[in-house]
């Protein structure tokens, strides 16, 4: 089945500085990259996502960068603000069969400091 | 729209005993999913619901059954709890399986 490794696992940035959390997937046929952010005491909520024919993808301060080849992608934050502060997690879905089996990876908790 | 809720928020049970986990979705989903969080382990799925009527295991089933009652509720059920099933639940659901998937707010379940 898809492994997804995620790092760091705790992240701690100035705020105005930038962030960013690294994944790795181990199923070449995964095709959808979604990223999670889990505020404390709520369910994850989904932040911005990418397929694997889009290399790259923003949305105001945050954006993806998918490399399908090294198996990698990445979420970026910039000018982050003390609301950033959550965990993210980035996940992976096969793109066949069982596309309800999205594999997680074990979050990264971002810590932005005033 | 309330979107996913989860019943209870907190529970605590002792070895042995069972209870069920009672989630519902108001946003007219098909699919539908038990996930549980641990610390160091991210989001592991449970059991699924592709549509009403079926059901299928994930990643880690073992220890739980699930009901797909009807096109808005999905429960969780434990038969004989035991400590290592001590997380937090989350349930989610999407319209269909290649859609986002939306959380509940959990709940804390505790076995002693």
């Amino acid at each position: 089945g898809e492994n997804v490794e995620q790092h760091p696992s705790t992240l701690s940035v100035q705020e105005g500085d930038s962030a960013v959390i690294k994944c790795t997937y181990s199923d070449s046929a995964s095709n959808y990259f979604p990223w999670y952010k889990q505020e404390l005491g709520k369910g994850p909520q989904l932040i911005i996502d990418i397929r694997s024919n889009v290399g790259e993808k923003k949305d105001q301060r945050i954006a993806v960068t998918l490399n399908k080849t090294a198996k990698h992608f990445s979420l970026h934050i910039t000018e982050t603000q003390p609301e950033d502060s959550a965990v993210y997690f980035c996940a992976a879905r096969p793109g066949s069969g069982g596309y309800q089996k999205v594999t997680f990876g074990i979050g990264t908790k971002l810590q932005v400091i005033p | 729209n309330a979107g996913v809720t989860q019943t209870p928020k907190f529970q605590v049970l002792k070895t042995g005993q069972s209870m069920t986990l009672q989630c519902a979705q108001d946003m007219n989903h098909n699919s539908m999913y038990w996930y549980r969080q641990d610390p160091g382990m991210g989001l592991r799925l449970i059991y699924y619901s592709a549509s009403e009527g079926t059901t299928d295991k994930g990643e880690v089933p073992n220890g739980y059954n699930v009901s797909r009652l009807n096109k808005r509720e999905f429960s969780l059920r434990l038969e004989s709890a035991a400590p290592s099933q001590t997380s937090v639940y989350f349930c989610a659901s999407s319209e269909g399986g290649m859609a986002e998937q939306f959380f509940g707010p959990g709940t804390r379940l505790t076995v002693l």
